[in-house]
């Protein structure tokens, strides 16, 4: 049967673009969102957060917008470049159990075209 | 400041076999967390320790156990290996003062044969 899981959404940006990568997440009660850029062999490596009282978070040519009413996250990267191919990943923490465990997205690899 | 470091790097076992891997946590952090990631998706969490008890735990059975040890690092053994195990081990830790948020270490990839 078919690996849903191999299949990553691809986005291919010319260097220099703004990208935007898109992320619905599963639970209405989550808290707290991060996004991850994992770049092959490596773990994954942190790049932004945003709580669930905010809509909007900038960091270093990365913006997070999060849109409860329709459960939507997404990364904004400004002037893309070749060190920012890699797959990236949405996660959320859901409360409950005591414990603070993330539940990741599928990811989406992020092309950058020199 | 050092970051979150897993060993071994890479490891080969049989199936049926018992693996042990390794992590230390970033300095000031006092939670670790274990994920496992098996090739294209996303990381599962496993469990995560806090005050050296399990604080969490998702949907692994039961020969997946882990440590705590009291500077933090932690560990993860894996019993009577399975083929479906072989897969990239990721380590997290949370500090104190946030443990909402997880610093990922390199990771350990795992081959069941």
């Amino acid at each position: 049967g078919e690996s849903v899981g191999l299949h990553l959404p691809t986005l291919s940006v010319q260097e220099g673009d703004n990208s935007i990568i898109n992320c619905a997440y599963s639970n209405s009660a989550s808290d707290y969102f991060i996004w991850y850029k994992q770049e092959s062999g490596k773990g994954p490596q942190f790049i932004i957060d945003i709580r669930s009282n905010m809509d909007k978070r900038q960091g270093q040519r990365v913006t997070v917008l999060l849109n409860k009413t329709v459960k939507h996250l997404s990364l904004q990267i400004a002037a893309t470049q070749p060190g920012d191919s890699a797959v990236y990943f949405c996660a959320e923490n859901i409360p409950g159990a005591g414990s603070y465990q993330l539940t990741f997205g599928k990811g989406t690899k992020l092309s950058v075209i020199p | 400041e050092t970051g979150v470091t897993q060993s071994p790097t890479h490891l080969i076992k049989t199936r049926g076999q018992q693996v042990t891997l390794r992590c230390s946590s970033q300095s000031g952090h006092n939670t670790v967390s274990w994920y496992q990631q098996a090739l294209g998706q996303g990381p599962q969490f496993i469990f995560q320790y806090y005050r050296e008890e399990e604080n969490g735990r998702g949907n692994f059975p039961p020969r997946f156990s882990g440590l705590q040890f009291p500077n933090y690092s932690s560990e993860l053994n894996v019993n009577a290996l399975e083929l479906d195990d072989s897969a990239l081990y990721l380590c997290a830790s949370s500090p104190v003062w946030d443990q909402y948020e997880q610093y990922f270490g390199p990771g350990t990839r795992l081959t069941v044969t």
